[in-house]
């Protein structure tokens, strides 16, 4: 199976503050990579696909890049409807996998 | 719209059974994948079982492998994952997805319980 490392485990930014969270993959998932955000009491929506493609819907502050074994999540200008709890998963190969997913609260 | 709207979830005992259905609207659903991922409580996301299009293929996590069944009804626009043997660890909100570059679209979940 592959595993997804996520980090940091949690996050704790400024309104106005740019984040990053990484993901890595135990092997080359050849961009088969996707973030979900997850709100409390909500289920998880899809933010980004194919590492570096925003879904319908999603603001343009949210990013994503990568490639191989390494990606990562940016969000631009942080606002406060973006503090939820958010999830990298890869679909290269079954069992797909999540990583463990990042806390982000505002400081 | 899409929707993806879960039933049949509740208490049960371990060793129990339970079914689980997933009934979708606003999309073609005989044209995509299906798959049912669970959320324990306070926990991450696991995925657990996939169904293609036409049901010729189904895949499992090993976790559930032997214990779970994912089945599907085009006609009903209805997904099923049938739980057999249940465990305290199966306690989890179990969401429905479809199949699109990832999960676009999820349902809002059914709680499983399992205690004595």
């Amino acid at each position: 199976d592959i595993q997804m490392t996520q980090s940091p485990a949690s996050l704790s930014a400024s309104l106005g503050e740019t984040v990053t969270i990484e993901c890595r993959a135990s092997e080359d998932i050849y961009s088969n990579l996707a973030w979900y955000q997850q709100k409390p009491g909500n289920s998880p929506q899809l933010l980004i696909y194919d590492a570096n493609s925003l879904a319908d819907g999603v603001p343009s502050r949210f990013s994503g890049s990568g490639s191989g074994t390494q990606y990562s999540l940016k969000i631009n200008s942080l606002q406060s409807e973006d503090v939820a709890s958010y999830f990298c998963q890869q679909y290269n190969n079954y069992p797909y996998t999540f990583g463990a997913g990042t806390k982000l609260e505002l400081k | 719209e899409v929707q993806l709207v879960e039933s049949g979830g509740g208490l049960v005992k371990p060793g129990s059974s339970l079914k689980l259905s997933c009934v979708a609207s606003g999309f073609t659903f005989s044209s995509y994948g299906m798959h049912w991922i669970r959320q324990a409580p306070k926990k991450g996301l696991e995925w657990i079982a996939l169904i293609y299009y036409d049901s010729s293929n189904k895949y499992y996590a090993d976790s559930v492998k032997g214990r779970f069944t994912i089945s599907r009804d085009n006609s009903k626009n209805t997904l099923y994952l049938e739980m057999n043997s249940l465990r305290s660890e199966d306690t989890a909100m179990y969401y429905c997805a479809k199949d699109e570059l990832g999960f676009d679209y999820w349902g809002q979940g059914v709680m499983v319980t399992v205690s004595s």
